[in-house]
């Protein structure tokens, strides 16, 4: 059972490029989220999505597009990368309708030069 | 809105001593609660959660957990600590209103642990 699935797990970007972060989840969650962890900021939400087909920002969202067009899949884009926005993502997922706990992917650091 | 306060930034314990991790939420209603760990390079694993019924909970790795409404805590105990528990450990609080609410997760607590 392989649970949250990120892809990649290591990125190096150029200030200006783009990239398309995957989160894959196959547990048929309906949530999913996106989080950016910095050294003494915690977990921080950027995007997430209660269902297929829908979005919603999170704490810190510009600078990124999300989508989720299929339910076990989350997108995360960065349109043009800036140093900002080297970090490490975590993609988690959960089931709706409740609280439950949430699921965490192993994450992907991201560097941007 | 929800929020979440863990005051101690970094802990640091000997291996055999016991440990509590302090937890301060801000929530009207009845809160769920959750601790996390994440060793280093990993992503977040649940150690336990609470939703209602018994205020002590147990968890994964012999750790435990407290609610108290009054002071609104949850610490999470551990009797002898283990060098293997270092590590990250994030609290979070849901809405237990509205299941559609993202968790929210505190900043995070480094724990070391030396001989």
């Amino acid at each position: 059972n392989a649970g949250v699935t990120q892809t990649p797990k290591f990125r190096v970007l150029k200030t200006g490029q783009s990239m398309t972060l995957l989160c894959a989840q196959d547990m048929n969650h309906e949530y999913m989220y996106w989080y950016r962890q910095d050294p003494g900021m915690g977990l921080r939400l950027i995007h997430y999505s209660v269902g297929e087909g829908t979005t919603a920002k999170g704490e810190v969202p510009d600078g990124y597009n999300v989508s989720r067009l299929k339910k076990q899949n989350f997108l995360l884009g960065l349109e043009s990368a800036a140093p900002s926005q080297t970090s490490v993502y975590f993609c988690a997922s959960r089931t709706g309708g409740k609280v439950t706990e949430a699921f965490f992917g192993q994450g992907t650091r991201l560097t941007v030069v | 809105a929800q929020s979440v306060t863990q005051p101690d930034i970094h802990i640091t314990v000997s291996e055999g001593a016991s440990l509590e991790l302090r937890c301060n939420y801000s929530y009207g209603a009845t809160p769920y609660l959750f601790w996390y760990v994440q060793s280093p390079g990993q992503g977040l694993q649940l150690l336990l959660k609470y939703f209602s019924g018994d205020t002590l909970v147990q968890g994964i790795k012999g750790f435990e957990a407290e609610f108290k409404r009054s002071q609104s805590s949850f610490n999470l105990r551990k009797p002898s600590v283990h060098w293997s528990d270092a590590a990250e450990y994030f609290c979070a609080v849901g809405n237990g209103n509205s299941g559609n609410t993202p968790l929210v997760f505190g900043k995070g607590t480094r724990l070391s642990v030396i001989a």
